[in-house]
């Protein structure tokens, strides 16, 4: 059973305009979420990470949302870029248990 | 300083053939997990290292295996290869201590004909 889920494959947005990933898990034991990006053949560039304490991170155009009560967490890109197209995964582990439990990505395509 | 490095970058091998494949941390993380990408079951989490010691295990056949130094170098290795065993291989680390982001190398892709 899959226990970080990623229910959008793909993304299409303009550019310039906000993208907005989704991420939803099960488990109400993880506290640590993180959003990597990831091109074909090469390992995931993490981004942004959020823990359990809070419910939003900002980081240049990047923001993560948590929200611990229906288990959902979303990143949104603002503005989006050409650049930004890639895979996006969510990612989430418990404690400092070194096993990261990734959802399956989203294919994320900004259009010029 | 200098990101996670794995080697090769590229491998292929036969079926029955074993292989090794190593991981370089990035300098002072004590920790090296491992990852498996294919296409059908994304990213699946191998084992975890820490101070040359398997501190977590996925869930994946005795086949696969590994092992760290005390340079905190890690490899990692299959024996009796299947087909299904091609997938790109990923190795990330961190420090190790508390929650702490997980970099990534950037694999090594693993083809068995």
């Amino acid at each position: 059973d899959q226990q970080v889920k990623q229910n959008s494959p793909s993304l299409s947005v303009q550019e310039g305009r906000i993208s907005i990933l989704n991420c939803d898990y099960t488990n109400s034991m993880f506290d640590y979420f993180l959003w990597y990006k990831k091109y074909p053949a090469e390992g995931p560039t993490f981004l942004i990470s959020i823990s359990s304490i809070k419910d939003k991170n900002e980081d240049g155009r990047f923001t993560v949302f948590l929200n611990k009560s229906a288990k959902h967490l979303s990143l949104h890109i603002v503005p989006s870029q050409p650049g930004d197209s890639a895979v996006y995964f969510c990612a989430a582990s418990e404690g400092s248990q070194g096993n990261l439990i990734f959802g399956k990505g989203t294919k994320l395509s900004v259009k010029p | 300083k200098a990101g996670v490095t794995q080697t090769p970058r590229y491998l292929i091998k036969t079926r029955g053939q074993q292989v090794t494949l190593s991981c370089s941390p990035i300098s002072g993380h004590r920790s090296v997990s491992w990852y498996q990408q294919t296409p059908g079951q994304g990213l699946q989490f191998l084992f975890e290292y820490f101070s040359e010691t398997q501190r977590n295990k996925g869930n994946f056949p005795g086949r696969f295996s590994g092992r760290q130094f005390s340079n905190s170098r890690s490899e990692m290795n299959v024996s009796t290869l299947e087909l299904g065993d091609s997938a790109l291989y990923l190795c990330a680390s961190t420090s190790g201590q508390g929650t702490d982001t997980q970099y990534f190398g950037p694999g090594t892709r693993l083809t068995v004909l």
